[in-house]
């Protein structure tokens, strides 16, 4: 089966660092995503990995590691507006471009 | 940047009745356009797969002549709700794959937000 798990729901000060999981068992693997998305709006493109290792893109980087099944997406000098609820999406078996969306992490900041 | 709308925005519609959702890339040209649904708190639920010129294709458990899907353009993919029914309310959104994929992936429309009365 497909299956990609995120933690529910997290909680972080303004300023702080945080790191939202996330792991994937799915039949192809292509790539994967991250999207913001605020309330109520359309998600946002925040990062893509193909390729082991990290991207950075500035306050912003996510990880990858194929072997593991696993991703991150670190989020640095938290800000208010960063409470929303990340989605970690990965790219199926090449040639239909289907995303397989994970349940998704609502981060809420605190001042 | 590529540009996907949707229209309407937002529709309140009485049991029983059909509603059209239109999902149209602005500044690219979408061979393939994808039709999600979003029930609150939840994440996001691929319904179809939208391909210009020919069928969709429908997820398991997703009625295909309860959503119907036509992709007329490489630019228009509309989504009509037969027969709505208040389960039915919830946020569709719509996103797509440009033909030359950028490395952002697929682009997503602003969504719409149905409720059935």
């Amino acid at each position: 089966g497909q299956n990609i798990d995120q933690p529910t729901e997290m909680t972080a000060t303004e300023g702080a660092i945080v790191q939202i999981n996330c792991t994937y068992q799915t039949s192809g693997f292509n790539g994967l995503f991250w999207y913001q998305q605020h309330a109520g709006e359309a998600p946002t493109f925040l990062s893509y990995n193909v390729l082991d290792g990290l991207e950075e893109k500035g306050r912003f980087s996510s990880f990858l590691s194929r072997s593991k099944g696993y991703s991150y997406l670190l989020l640095k000098e938290l800000q208010m507006k960063d409470s929303a609820s990340y989605l970690c999406a990965v790219k199926g078996t090449s040639g239909t471009y289907k995303y397989i969306f994970g349940t998704g992490t609502r981060l809420k900041v605190l001042a | 940047g590529a540009v996907v709308s949707q229209h309407p925005s937002w529709v309140i519609c009485k049991s029983g009745t059909s509603v059209k959702i239109e999902c149209r890339s602005l500044d690219f040209q979408a061979t393939t356009m994808f039709w999600y649904r979003q029930f609150p708190k939840q994440s996001l639920m691929l319904m179809a797969t939208s391909n210009e010129g020919s069928k969709a294709t429908y997820e398991q458990g997703v009625e295909k002549d309860k959503f119907l899907i036509n992709h007329a353009s490489l630019t228009l993919s509309t989504l009509t709700v037969t027969s709505a029914h208040p389960e039915d309310s919830s946020f569709y959104i719509c996103s797509a794959r440009q033909v030359t994929e950028a490395l952002r992936g697929q682009y997503f429309g602003p969504g719409t937000r149905l409720t059935v009365t």
